[in-house]
């Protein structure tokens, strides 16, 4: 079956612009998970979505972040404004529910702000 | 969540064992230990997770001390496509709504 898909794969774009990134988690999975792993830096966690449940948004470094989840399927981060330090991969992932062991995770987005 | 230490960097010949280890020496009881991999360029892929008991499964086996204090991860037969980091990650269930938080994981290389 497919897996977690992203779009784009790549991202350029200048500073202060706004970008949308998007999610297709896997078909069923109710939880959804992004992430971002900057040059040099782990993986951090930015935002979770779970079912109707409020998203946890804890992760995110910023009100230029932000991200919604339409139906319980595909989910769209966007990052308005955009800086230079916003330049990362953007990773999303899914699992069936919160605590399923295992999240599956897309290929990413690589965004440049330049 | 409890904080893990492994080493930076690890090498393995190709064909032997590679064993990778980790301290969370304050793991608490209700505390599981996960472990993920991420080859380069792409997003990190779920490995292992095991409570107290060693777990084996097709990928790898993972053996937990007696004290739960330290684990290690073992490719009973690493391959050049097994090079990657290796991220082990201790948490609960239910605590955080399962977000992961990664350290900065090992590097294995592989090498022929």
């Amino acid at each position: 079956g497919a897996g977690v898909s992203q779009s784009p794969s790549n991202k350029v774009t200048e500073k202060g612009k706004d970008v949308e990134l998007r999610c297709d988690p896997i078909s069923g999975h109710t939880a959804l998970y992004w992430y971002r792993q900057s040059l040099g830096q782990g993986l951090e966690f930015l935002i979770y979505f779970q079912g109707n449940s409020a998203p946890d948004k804890s992760g995110l470094p910023s009100d230029r972040f932000s991200a919604e989840r339409t139906g319980g399927s595909v989910s769209t981060l966007t990052i308005q404004r955009t800086q230079q330090e916003d330049s990362a991969v953007y990773l999303c992932a899914s699992s069936i529910r919160q605590v399923i062991n295992e999240q599956f995770f897309g290929p990413g987005t690589r965004l440049t702000v330049l | 969540d409890a904080k893990t230490t492994q080493p930076t960097s690890m090498d393995c010949a190709e064909g032997r064992a590679a064993n990778l280890p980790c301290n969370h020496s304050t793991i608490s009881g209700n505390e599981y230990v996960y472990w993920y991999r991420q080859i380069h360029s792409q997003g990190p892929q779920y490995i292992i997770h095991g409570l107290k008991n060693n777990e084996t499964n097709e990928m790898a086996s993972l053996i937990i001390t007696e004290d739960r204090k330290s684990s290690t991860l073992i490719l009973p037969h690493a391959t050049l496509r097994d090079t990657a980091v290796y991220y082990c990650i201790v948490r609960t269930l239910y605590n955080q709504g399962g977000k992961l938080i990664f350290g900065q994981g090992t590097e294995l290389s592989v090498k022929p």
